[in-house]
This record gives C-alpha cells, structure tokens and sequence, in this order.
C-alpha cells in the first residue's frame, strides 16, 4: 500500500554538527520526493525536493539524495543551526492521477546551541 | 500574488455543528488538495481536485465534503463536527512542476 516511512522521530544535534533523515517509500513509480521542514504553528514550508532523474541535490547547506533501486532517500543538513530547529517531513508523490503527497510522519529536529 | 490563503484561521465548533472552510488559490494551479494534521503528527489527505468541477477521496474522507465550483477555490464542509475533527486543516495547491504549496491552516477545535 501507499506508504513513507520515516526515521529517526527524534534527533538532537549539537550546533555546527551535521544531521542526516532518512525515509523509505512503497510505490517504486513515485519520481518526485519533497522536503518540508515545519516550525511550531506554522505551515509546512518546501525547502528541497528531488525527481528520479537524478541521484543528488544541494541547496546551500542542505542536500537530497535518492537511490531509486533501494527505494529510499535522505535528507542532509551540515553545518546545523538553531533555527534549522523544526519539524520536518519527507514526502513521495503518488503516481495516479492525483499525484497526492503520501508524507513521512515527521522527525523532530533540536539543534542544541 | 498572495499565494495560498485559507479561512478562517482558527473556530471553536460544538458537537454537530456545521461550517466551511475556504481555501483560495491565485496561481491558476489545476490541483488542490486539503490535510489534516494531528498533534504530533504527519498530514494525510482528505479530498483533493484534479480541476474545476472535480473531486475525489483522499485517506481520510469520512464525515468530510468538499467542492471545487471555481477553479481558484476549494472549499472543505463538516456537516456534523464531531471531537475526532479536532485538527489543523491545510490546504495545498500543485504547480506543473510538482512543487505543493500550502496555506497557513485552520485551527479547529470541536467540543
């Protein structure tokens, strides 16, 4: 069925330190795999996103990798900041006619100053 | 270009009430979708349009209605709100690109 599995739930980094999320999914024709990250009361914000055509993706200290064969990709964040402190969540788009977002149930992020 | 914007941001309902949320849309997307978010919790999908006059069942139907009259307005109805409501409602259009953008939610509290 239509799933996103995400880990960790939690993750607690020191500041400057590297952080890394990964998620696994269930439809091996999904092609499109965003990155939200959340603040508290906020909306859900795009930061990153990645298509099957490529393995890799960067933006500034934040970086996307995918590995179609294996089914899972992961999200990269180096040199972390307190305000990089967030919820975020994965997501895979479902290749039917909806392209609905099946999304990840969200890693909780804490960068310790 | 104010993007995607809802209403309203946040309601009080008791038990069996009724109301509508609006969700609005100025980018000309075809495709909107509507979430909702529980505490501590990831999104999962209600209804969703694929265009104006179009639309379908997401994860999480059940004792939700929706309509999509114009193509910039997709609107999401509780006929009788019951405490399982009790949510954050996000709605999200998508480019051609892809790329889902979402409002600012609805908080909504059911009593």
């Amino acid at each position: 069925g239509e799933n996103v599995e995400q880990h960790p739930s939690t993750l607690s980094v020191q500041e400057g330190d590297s952080a890394v999320i990964k998620c696994t999914y269930s439809d091996s024709a999904s092609n499109y795999f965003p990155w939200y990250k959340q603040e508290l009361g906020k909306r859900p914000q795009l930061i990153i996103d990645i298509r099957s055509n490529v393995g890799e993706k960067k933006d500034q200290r934040i970086a996307v990798t995918l590995n179609k064969t294996a089914k899972h990709f992961s999200l990269h964040i180096t040199e972390t900041q307190p305000e990089d402190s967030a919820v975020y969540f994965c997501a895979a788009e479902w290749m039917d006619s909806s392209y609905k977002l099946i999304f990840g149930s969200g890693t909780r992020l804490l960068v310790r100053p | 270009n104010a993007g995607v914007t809802q209403t309203p941001k946040f309601r009080v309902l008791k038990t069996g009430q009724s109301m509508t949320l609006l969700c609005a849309q100025d980018m000309n997307h075809e495709y909107m979708y509507w979430y909702r978010q529980d505490p501590g919790m990831g999104l999962r999908l209600i209804h969703y349009s694929v265009g104006e006059g179009t639309t379908a069942k997401g994860e999480v139907p059940d004792g939700y209605n929706v309509s999509r009259l114009k193509k910039q307005n997709f609107l999401l109805g509780l006929e009788s709100a019951a405490p399982s409501q009790t949510s954050v409602y996000f709605c999200a259009s998508r480019t051609l690109e892809y790329e889902q953008y979402f409002g600012p939610g609805t908080r909504l509290t059911v009593t």
